[in-house]
């Protein structure tokens, strides 16, 4: 596609339930990069993918967080026992090596009730 | 660790006037990019201008200037001719260029700056 693609735009989904947030980056990019952006703030990192690997996964805020990109394209952040403090947008971004510049997707919505 | 600080919560300017938007970091690093993104409410981060460190002259993009002070980590934003487009939240970012270091690829933002232009 032209530009990084992100589903659903939003979810919603009630405490305790696992969900699952879709990246799919632009085509050819080889980094992906997932982050949190919390009401009224900046995006906080959470993990980022160099092709098929977690390159680095420091930002993972505890065990119920779980990203995946088995392909090397397509990625999915996984979440379990959803909490009310998870509700953030979560943003993808992707870019051609993790030197150049990233370019963004709309980002999911997620509310936890 | 890297920090970027922004400490203009909120920023107003007339249309066709010009406004600058402040940013200060805290690096150990000698190597490393800055970056201005706008976050208009359709929430897609959209990059507005990057400067290299190794760089001493300062990036330009059409009406879009950034004044780079290394020495003073500082890193504004200065938007002329300011147009109702322009009205966004905006984000400035660090990256570092360290290969082997542990921040290296990720972006650390600042808080942002909410932008309202008025006609």
């Amino acid at each position: 596609g032209a530009g990084v693609s992100q589903t659903p735009s939003n979810k919603v989904t009630e405490k305790g339930k696992y969900v699952e947030l879709r990246c799919d980056p632009i085509s050819g990019h080889t980094a992906l990069y997932w982050y949190r952006q919390s009401l009224g703030q900046g995006p906080e990192f959470l993990i980022y993918f160099q092709g098929t690997g977690a390159a680095d996964d420091s930002g993972l805020p505890n065990d119920r967080f779980f990203a995946v990109r088995p392909e090397g394209s397509v990625s999915t952040l996984k979440i379990q026992r959803t909490e009310r403090g998870d509700s953030a947008v979560y943003l993808c971004a992707s870019s051609l090596r993790d030197d150049t510049e990233a370019f963004f997707g709309q980002g999911t919505r997620l509310t936890v009730v | 660790a890297q920090t970027v600080t922004q400490s203009q919560p909120e920023m107003s300017v007339q249309e066709a006037e010009t406004v600058t938007l402040s940013c200060t970091y805290d690096t150990s690093e000698s190597d490393y990019y800055l970056f201005w993104y706008k976050q208009p409410p359709s929430r897609q981060m959209i990059l507005v201008i990057r400067q290299e460190a190794y760089k001493q002259q300062n990036a330009t993009e059409n009406r879009f200037s950034v004044n780079f002070q290394k020495a003073a980590k500082s890193f504004s934003l200065k938007i002329s001719d300011s147009q109702l487009g322009d009205a966004a939240m905006y984000f400035c970012a660090y990256r570092s260029a360290d290969a082997g270091g542990t921040s290296y690829g990720k972006l650390t933002f600042g808080q942002g700056t909410i932008l309202t232009v008025h006609p």
